[in-house]
């Protein structure tokens, strides 16, 4: 079956640090792949996406590229702040059976100090 | 504020009680999805629904069933409560089933805290 591992955390930075976490996936066929974010007290909210190899998904300032020979999808940015600490979700989709499926990594949680 | 919304925030009962939780999906959407979110197992797909239609089943507990009603809102209905199943339950929604190429986005709602003493 498909799967998602990523860096274990936490990570603690300091404001303007340049952040890395981590994501290898293992998928039959081609997945889309997507770093979801939760921040404290809140569901989860798509971050970025990437649908097929070479892609770069960016927003905020985040970005990842999806990296089909090294089955990678490794989520950066160059100067954290405080309030990007939250919990960020690595995930792949597939069509399973036909119909979607959303296989999420265990999550990171990333902790910015000032 | 995704638009989805799950009532209650928090649940608190005692271990072989039943409890159900509430969805509501954002404006238009189709599906609701159901996870569960706990520290050992992280985040687990349970179940899915599309317009009133079972869609897709993950690891979802024969204790533990879902239905999407006409108006399309959702509830999940936990029994036979056991320690293990505290934990944050999550809805989501999306616009359509997830069949075309592209991604359906799902949104998440706050989440339901449950707590089995």
């Amino acid at each position: 079956g498909n799967s998602v591992t990523q860096m274990e955390g936490p990570v603690t930075l300091s404001e303007e640090a340049f952040l890395t976490i981590n994501c290898t996936y293992t998928a039959t066929g081609y997945p889309s792949l997507f770093w979801y974010v939760q921040y404290p007290g809140e569901g989860l909210q798509l971050l970025l996406k990437a649908t097929k190899a070479d892609d770069k998904g960016s927003n905020k300032g985040f970005e990842a590229t999806y990296r089909k020979e090294t089955t990678s999808f490794h989520l950066e940015k160059g100067s954290v702040q405080v309030s990007d600490s939250a919990v960020y979700f690595c995930a792949l989709s597939d069509r399973s059976g036909g119909y979607q499926k959303v296989t999420f990594g265990t999550g990171t949680k990333l902790q910015v100090i000032p | 504020d995704s638009g989805v919304t799950q009532t209650p925030k928090h649940l608190i009962t005692a271990t072989g009680q039943r409890v159900t939780l509430r969805c509501s999906p954002r404006s238009g959407d189709l599906s609701v999805y159901w996870y569960q979110q706990s520290l050992d197992q992280g985040l687990q797909f349970l179940i899915q629904y599309y317009n009133g239609e079972e869609r897709a089943k993950g690891n979802i507990l024969e204790r533990f069933s879902a239905q999407q009603f006409p108006d399309l809102h959702s509830e999940l209905n936990l029994s036979s409560l056991e320690l293990g199943d505290s934990a944050l339950y999550f809805c989501a929604s999306s616009e359509g089933e997830g069949q075309a190429s592209s991604y359906n986005e799902q949104f998440f709602g706050p989440g339901t805290r449950l707590t089995v003493l």
